[in-house]
């Protein structure tokens, strides 16, 4: 069983915080890793990819991935209330199948 | 450019009835998956088409579940009959060929009664 692990939260941070939001997987030979962003409500919305060990870095978004670690991380800096949702990390496991974490709910306060 | 479209938005049935969700992926994305999604859960793949073809149905019950991709475009996922636990958001999402990044539809948010 393929899977992928994350803190259900929620993490509360207060608005202008950095928020840190983790996965680890457990097939090692994963490829490429997707964070989503989910209102509540609303369907998932793809909002960060990566492909190789290091960060990648979008606006304020940043992801790290440590294949060596089978981890995933997605910093949000200056967080915003807008922000508050559910984070969803995702593996490819092959053959363009993706496997879903269950999500981390992230609460920012004004 | 249009996203995935998906209808209905909500359907609210009765066990035992039919029901069916439809499809339209994003122009030019010939790979579509159909997903489930429970309460506090991750999504999780029902079957993946490459055009009209169904590549990966592992994970559909196919006892009362089945999806067809004619013309490679559009899709409909159905179910029949319905039970009580396939009350779920089904959500369609699309890809293009050779890439990873799949984007989703709106969803259907199923209700059985």
């Amino acid at each position: 069983q393929k899977e992928v692990e994350q803190n259900s939260g929620p993490l509360s941070v207060p608005e202008g915080a950095i928020a840190s939001l983790n996965c680890t997987y457990s097939d090692r030979v994963s490829q490429s890793f997707f964070w989503y962003r989910q209102y509540s409500g609303k369907s998932p919305e793809l909002i960060m990819s990566i492909y190789s060990n290091g960060d990648k870095e979008d606006g304020r978004f940043t992801a790290q991935l440590n294949k060596a670690s089978q981890y995933v991380s997605l910093l949000i800096r200056d967080s915003q209330p807008s922000d508050s949702a559910t984070y969803l990390c995702a593996v490819n496991v092959g053959y363009s199948t993706l496997t879903f974490g269950k999500g981390t709910m992230l609460l920012v306060s004004p | 450019e249009a996203g995935v479209v998906q209808s209905p938005r909500y359907k609210i049935i009765e066990k035992k009835q039919p029901v069916a969700f439809w499809c339209n992926p994003i122009s030019g994305h010939n790979t579509l998956y159909w997903y489930r999604q429970n309460l506090g859960q991750g999504p999780e793949l029902l079957i993946r088409y490459e055009n009209e073809e169904a590549v990966d149905d592992s994970q559909l019950p196919k006892d009362r579940f089945s999806a067809e991709r004619l013309k490679g475009v559009d899709s409909t996922l159905k179910i029949q009959p319905a039970e009580l636990g396939d009350s779920a958001v089904y959500l369609c999402a699309s890809s293009l060929g050779g890439s990873d990044e799949q984007f989703f539809g709106p969803g259907t948010r199923l209700t059985v009664l």
